[in-house]
């Protein structure tokens, strides 16, 4: 089944705890994103990546970090979380055949930090 | 800058009743646009999405949206609504992108959409 995995679904974590969220694609899509889904702000893009060792900047990409050594992988780090990153998460994929392309959304990562 | 309006943040609606959800964008070149549907607890789903052609959009569930340059709007509609339509609902915008393919998808804040039995 095609699908966007992310472990793990839940997390309560403190403050500067480094953490990592994983995200994994069996579609073999270039192109890989993650969001935060704050109520009333909607899904604001953290960073994205195009292809293995290629990433960019979304337009929160403050206190996050990223790596794409393997296509099928994009986990999201957090070296010193804040409570200001309590959030919803949501990875996302698609072919990078052309930017209308659909991204398929993982089911999310719910984290509280304290 | 590019932007995405929901200008509703909640919608109530009878169940049978005709839905339109509104969505404006501001992006200079021709837009590429997306409505997402997001049922309590889950990810997010692709209804529709618009690049080129046919200004009138079909999608899944029975939903349709047109694009209206003119207007800037992007507006889903459904003719009767189904008590499993309750959800929220996004729109979103392609930004940035470039002929390498690098882009980002600019989402708007969301409507949520109630049903009335």
């Amino acid at each position: 089944e095609a699908q966007v995995t992310q472990n793990p679904r839940y997390l309560i974590t403190v403050t500067g705890k480094k953490l990592t969220v994983t995200c994994s694609q069996n579609m073999n899509h270039e192109y890989m994103s993650w969001y935060r889904q704050d109520p009333g702000l909607g899904l604001r893009q953290i960073y994205y990546s195009m292809n293995v060792e290629v990433t960019d900047k979304g337009d929160v990409p403050e206190g996050y970090k990223v790596s794409r050594k393997e296509k099928r992988n994009f986990p999201l780090i957090l070296e010193s979380p804040s409570p200001n990153q309590t959030s919803l998460y949501f990875c996302a994929s698609s072919f990078l055949a052309g930017s209308g392309e659909t991204q398929y959304f993982g089911p999310g990562t719910r984290l509280l930090v304290l | 800058a590019q932007s995405v309006t929901q200008p509703d943040i909640h919608i109530t609606v009878s169940e049978g009743a005709s839905l339109e959800l509104r969505c404006n964008y501001s992006y200079g070149a021709t837009p590429y646009l997306f409505w997402y549907v997001q049922s309590p607890g889950q990810g997010l789903q692709l209804l529709l999405k618009y690049f080129s052609g046919d200004t009138l959009v079909q999608g899944i569930k029975g939903f349709e949206a047109e694009f209206k340059r003119s207007q800037s709007s992007f507006n889903l509609r459904k003719p009767s609504v189904h008590w499993s339509d309750a959800a929220e609902y996004f729109c979103a915008v392609v930004t940035s992108y470039s002929g390498a393919g690098s882009y980002q998808l600019t989402f708007g804040k969301g409507t949520k959409l109630s049903v009335i039995p």
